[in-house]
């Protein structure tokens, strides 16, 4: 079975520095994908970045990137200049494909706060 | 383009009734997938359709949910006799096929059992 370790409940960076969520995970596939989603207090699933377990290169996606180190089996996400609309709640997610089925498995999320 | 859309947003049942959460795919997309995210915990798979298919319902609880994805209409969630437990919000996404890299979330569906 898959999982998802996020080790930080909560964490402060300031605006415009940067900050690293934490993720690691274990599974037995050869082939996985992971995902990191944003959800503000709205409620809604935003999602940021994608990591194949296949790729060679770290994701990037504007200030969003992914720290993929596949010896370590972690996939942090690295936010640049925050900003205050960064405040949310962040989850790391696995994608298993098993035959016919596909599906997330999340971790348990870490909130981010920005200050002033 | 509309995204994938859930109703109602928020739902109020007091315990033994029943409650139905509609989800409705991005047109194109034929796989349908309910998440429950408990209140400060993360986002759990229950179940995977496609339609007129259940083709993974192992996160489901063995009695009282139930889930559909007809030919015509929208996905929908059904609890029957609604427990204090069963407070949640209830998230459905969508994919085009199934090695999409994405699954496309709705707004969620906040259910408050009284």
């Amino acid at each position: 079975a898959q999982k998802i370790t996020q080790t930080q409940p909560g964490m402060f960076v300031q605006e415009k520095e940067a900050v690293t969520l934490d993720c690691t995970y274990d599974t037995s596939d050869p082939s996985y994908g992971l995902f990191w989603y944003k959800q503000p207090s709205s409620g809604e699933m935003i999602f940021l970045i994608y990591q194949g377990s296949y790729d060679q290169q770290n994701a990037t996606e504007g200030r969003y990137s992914l720290n993929f180190q596949k010896a370590r089996k972690s996939a942090n996400l690295v936010i640049s200049a925050s900003q205050l609309g960064d405040s949310a709640m962040y989850f790391c997610a696995m994608r298993e494909v098993t035959g016919t089925a596909s599906k997330l498995t999340f971790g348990t999320g870490t909130r981010l706060q920005v200050t002033l | 383009n509309a995204g994938v859309m859930q109703n109602p947003r928020h739902l109020v049942r007091r315990r033994g009734q029943e409650a139905r959460l509609r989800c409705s795919p991005m047109k194109g997309h034929s796989h349908v997938y309910w998440y429950r995210q408990l209140p400060e915990e993360g986002l759990k798979f229950m179940v995977y359709l496609q339609k007129e298919n259940i083709i993974d319902e192992s996160g489901m609880p063995k009695e009282r949910f139930s889930a559909e994805f007809p030919k015509e209409g929208p996905s929908i969630l059904r609890i029957q006799q609604v427990v204090r437990g069963d407070s949640a919000a209830y998230f459905c996404a969508s994919s085009p096929y199934i090695d999409s890299l994405k699954q496309f979330f709705g707004p969620g569906t906040r259910l408050t059992v009284l």
